[in-house]
Parts: C-alpha cells; sequence; structure tokens
C-alpha cells in the first residue's frame, strides 16, 4: 500500500540552528501540507502546497518557516532558526484531490535543546 | 479560536460495547469531515469520511453520522474491540477543501 514517509524520525537540534525536515508523499497526489502536534495538544495545520506553490498557511506559519518540493518526490520543511518552542512532531500529509482523505507520515519529533 | 471541538478528553469502553465520539464544529463552510485514530508514535490513520450532502457513512464496524443543523457529528464503533484503543481526530475541511482543522482527539480505551 502506498504510503507517506518521512526522514528522520527524530531529530535534535540546537536554539537558533536550521533544520530541514523531509518528506516523500505518496506519488499520485497532487496536495501536500505539513502539520505539528506540541506534546499533549492537538494536531495544528502549518502549510499546504498545491502546483508548487503555498496555497494556504496558518498564523503559525511564519517567515521562520519554509516549504519546497525540491524534486518530483520530495517535500521539505525547513525552520530557519529554531526556537525552544519549535519542539513538536511534525506531520507530512498528501492528498489525490481537494476533499479527499490525506494520508499522513509517521512523523518527525523534533527536539530543540 | 477552536473550530472543531471534540469535547471530551476520554471514553472507556467495555469490549463489545458500542463506542461513541463526538465532535462539534462552528465553521458552515465546513462540508467534508472525516475521523483519524492515532496510535503512540504514528502519524494519524484515515478512518472515515462524510461529505455535507450524507448524514450518515458505514464502513464495517465504523459508521458516521452529520447533523448539519446542529454542527455535530459522531462516530460510532459497534461492536469495540481492544485493538481500537487510541486516540481519535475529528477533522473538517471547507468548500475550498485545501487543509483539514483537526480536533484535539478523544482517547478510546477498550478493556476486554
Amino acid at each position: 500500500e502506498p504510503e507517506v514517509t518521512q526522514t528522520p524520525s527524530h531529530q535534535v537540534t540546537q536554539m537558533g540552528q536550521e533544520v530541514i525536515l523531509r518528506c516523500v508523499p505518496i506519488s499520485n497526489h497532487l496536495y501536500f501540507y505539513w502539520y505539528r502536534q506540541i506534546l499533549g495538544q492537538k494536531v495544528e495545520f502549518l502549510v499546504s502546497f498545491y502546483n508548487n506553490e503555498i496555497s494556504e498557511k496558518s498564523e503559525i506559519f511564519d517567515d521562520q518557516f519554509s516549504v519546497e518540493r525540491p524534486d518530483g518526490s520530495n517535500f521539505t520543511l525547513k525552520i530557519r532558526s529554531t526556537k525552544l518552542e519549535d519542539s513538536a512532531m511534525y506531520f507530512c500529509a498528501s492528498t489525490e484531490g481537494q476533499n479527499t482523505e490525506a494520508f499522513f507520515g509517521q512523523g518527525t519529533r523534533l527536539t530543540v535543546v | 479560536d477552536q473550530q472543531v471541538k471534540q469535547n471530551s478528553p476520554s471514553l472507556s469502553v467495555q469490549e463489545g460495547r458500542i463506542s461513541i465520539l463526538n465532535c462539534d464544529y462552528t465553521n458552515s463552510m465546513f462540508d467534508y469531515f472525516l475521523w483519524y485514530k492515532k496510535y503512540p508514535a504514528e502519524g494519524p490513520t484515515f478512518l472515515i469520511s462524510i461529505s455535507s450532502i450524507k448524514d450518515k457513512n458505514e464502513d464495517g464496524r465504523f459508521t458516521v453520522f452529520l447533523n448539519k443543523s446542529a454542527k455535530h457529528l459522531s462516530l460510532h464503533i459497534v461492536p469495540s474491540q481492544p485493538g481500537d484503543s487510541a486516540v481519535y481526530f475529528c477533522a473538517a475541511a471547507d468548500q475550498a477543501g485545501t487543509a483539514l482543522i483537526f480536533g484535539k482527539g478523544t482517547t478510546l480505551s477498550v478493556s476486554s
């Protein structure tokens, strides 16, 4: 069964450092998303991406964040200068079209120290 | 602002009984609703969905009911099994259909 894969599974980084979280969405999907879940809190939408551009972003997705689809398979989330409060599980998801179910990756646990 | 609310953080049910998980929403533009199940250290897994043109959708042991006038949906699991123990998230999307908005989740524990 096709799946969304994310690497790394766990990333520890020092405050102020840049991190790149990587995702390989399902190959025939067209819409890509990043979500995050801070420990004990709800899953929060960060950004959606379609046709090589951001289609929607939340208030959380400020100038420290960027997304890119550098080639035909990868979808990345970059945090330029990490803060302690960026520590969370980051989930990548993809959908085939609008209003279809999203498939999630296993997540990357980001720990900022 | 919580557009999707799951007011019960936890629910305990005996094996074989019905589990009913509830979800309320405030945005009348939402027209597509989904339930996801999440185990620890894994990403959310899609369970079942319903569009606003329906009021019920069934898939095996799982049934989702939608009451548009009350802006309420519920997930019924019958019969509940210990393997159903997980966190269940309600999610909704609006007519533009780009982003899912999640509730905070309900932890279901099914005891044998």
